[in-house]
């Protein structure tokens, strides 16, 4: 079993849609969480960043993580033709050790 | 700088030539990480260095891979006789504290 699984998708969304990305992990020791964007041939851009459970909001952005359930998930209200990209969790134990999803990749159709 | 800058952006190169990939982190991160990602895949951690503390080399996928870097500042990733399984576009990230940040990437295309 991996650490991290997500969905490789491809997921693709009518404009204006929620669209909900998920993560699901194994090691309990993970703490720190994150969602990176990656562009088509570009570097991954950090999204989100959270350390405990519970919703953190950002814009159209939302970013949830259950420990109990040790799972993850990113929320994107409104959603944007230029949403369109991959979308990678992250997660870690507070060391420098940083475990990643495979990604999700998004389609926002206009 | 404001941000993780890398080049080349693109290289290409002929099988069994040495490449050398910059990394010029984002200015007082102390730490420094390079990945890998093939077309498709997830990211390959390569290496990780901290400070002056002694690099985890853990990910580097055989003698050819090397990275060197200075105090805490730029990194170079070198690749020896670079084989076709080494294409893919190589990452630099770096951190001060419980996220990291990536460059654009170095796109190695081994020919």
């Amino acid at each position: 079993q991996k650490e991290v699984e997500q969905d490789p998708g491809p997921l693709s969304v009518p404009e204006g849609a929620i669209v909900s990305l998920n993560c699901t992990y194994s090691n309990s020791a993970f703490q720190y969480f994150m969602w990176y964007r990656q562009y088509s041939r570009k570097g991954p851009e950090l999204l989100m960043y959270t350390y405990s459970s519970g919703n953190k909001e950002d814009g159209r952005f939302t970013a949830q993580v259950d420990k109990s359930s040790k799972y993850i998930s990113l929320f994107i209200r409104d959603s944007q033709p230029s949403d369109s990209a991959t979308y990678l969790c992250a997660m870690s134990g507070g060391t420098y050790k940083y475990i990643f999803g495979t990604g999700t990749r998004l389609k926002v159709l206009a | 700088g404001a941000g993780v800058s890398q080049s080349p952006s693109n290289k290409v190169t002929e099988k069994g030539k040495d490449v050398e990939l910059r990394c010029d982190p984002i200015s007082g991160h102390t730490a420094l990480y390079w990945y890998r990602q093939r077309l498709g895949q997830g990211l390959e951690f390569l290496i990780y260095f901290q400070g002056n503390s002694a690099p985890d080399k853990s990910g580097l996928p055989s003698d050819r891979f090397s990275a060197e870097r200075t105090g805490e500042s730029v990194s170079t990733l070198t690749i020896q006789r670079t084989q076709q399984e080494d294409s893919a576009v190589y990452l630099c990230a770096s951190s001060q504290g419980d996220t990291i940040y990536f460059g654009e990437g170095s796109w190695l295309t081994v020919v």
